[in-house]
């Protein structure tokens, strides 16, 4: 498969619950990203990663933990959420961290309840 | 402070009408302006790159312009299935330069 795939695609869970998303990419490239996407908000950067090492915590919530464990997978860990967490949540790559020409993934539709 | 904004929210176009998106952006220095499209439930697919005042790109219906201060994105004889949310984004040269800041976005309509 190629391209950024993001598992799963819709997530409906509570405020105590713990989940995991999961972002996988298969094009070679060194950067990975978290962005959020809310309602008439422009995407907000989240994370990134850049050969594996995080370079960017852009002011989120310690209840957001994102983890990559090699070049091609990322993961972004939720626990205690709060209900205006409810996003999209979208994982991208490019070949470089300062590559703007961003792949994104199909996202993650959260809905905390 | 990094700043992008899209006008206008939304447009309606008729099939074949013809009109241009507009990115108007502020930044310490420009690295890179970045066209994306997004269907509704995915994310973004990225259209173009510009680079310096001046510089065009084009792809099929659509061509992207750059001056110093705004993007174009200018939509000719469009089809229904140009209908999308287009989103704009900026980077910087140096400092955090990995950084996308991007627009809201504008969506477009267009009809049959």
């Amino acid at each position: 498969e190629t391209g950024v795939t993001q598992t799963p695609r819709h997530l409906v869970m509570g405020m105590t619950n713990k989940k995991s998303l999961k972002c996988e990419q298969h094009l070679g490239h060194n950067a990975m990203y978290w962005y959020k996407q809310s309602a008439k908000k422009p995407l907000e950067l989240m994370f990134v990663y850049s050969l594996e090492e995080r370079v960017e915590n852009n002011s989120v919530p310690s209840r957001f933990s994102p983890e990559c464990p090699n070049s091609s997978h990322l993961f972004l860990h939720l626990h205690t959420l709060q209900p205006e967490d409810s996003a999209l949540y979208l994982c991208a790559s490019s070949q470089e961290s300062w590559a703007g020409g961003y792949t994104f993934g199909s996202g993650t539709r959260l809905t905390v309840v | 402070e990094d700043q992008v904004t899209q006008s206008p929210e939304a447009l309606r176009l008729q099939e074949g009408e013809s009109s241009s998106l507009n990115c108007s952006y502020t930044v310490s220095g420009l690295r890179g302006l970045f066209w994306y499209r997004q269907d509704p439930g995915k994310g973004p697919e990225f259209l173009f790159t510009l680079y310096s005042a001046g510089e065009e790109k084009e792809k099929e219906r659509l061509k992207a312009t750059l001056t110093k201060k705004e993007s174009f994105l200018h939509i000719t004889a469009p089809k229904p299935e140009d209908s999308a949310t287009y989103l704009c984004a900026v980077q910087a040269s140096g400092g955090s330069n990995y950084k996308l800041t991007f627009g809201k976005g504008t969506l477009l309509t267009v009809n049959p």
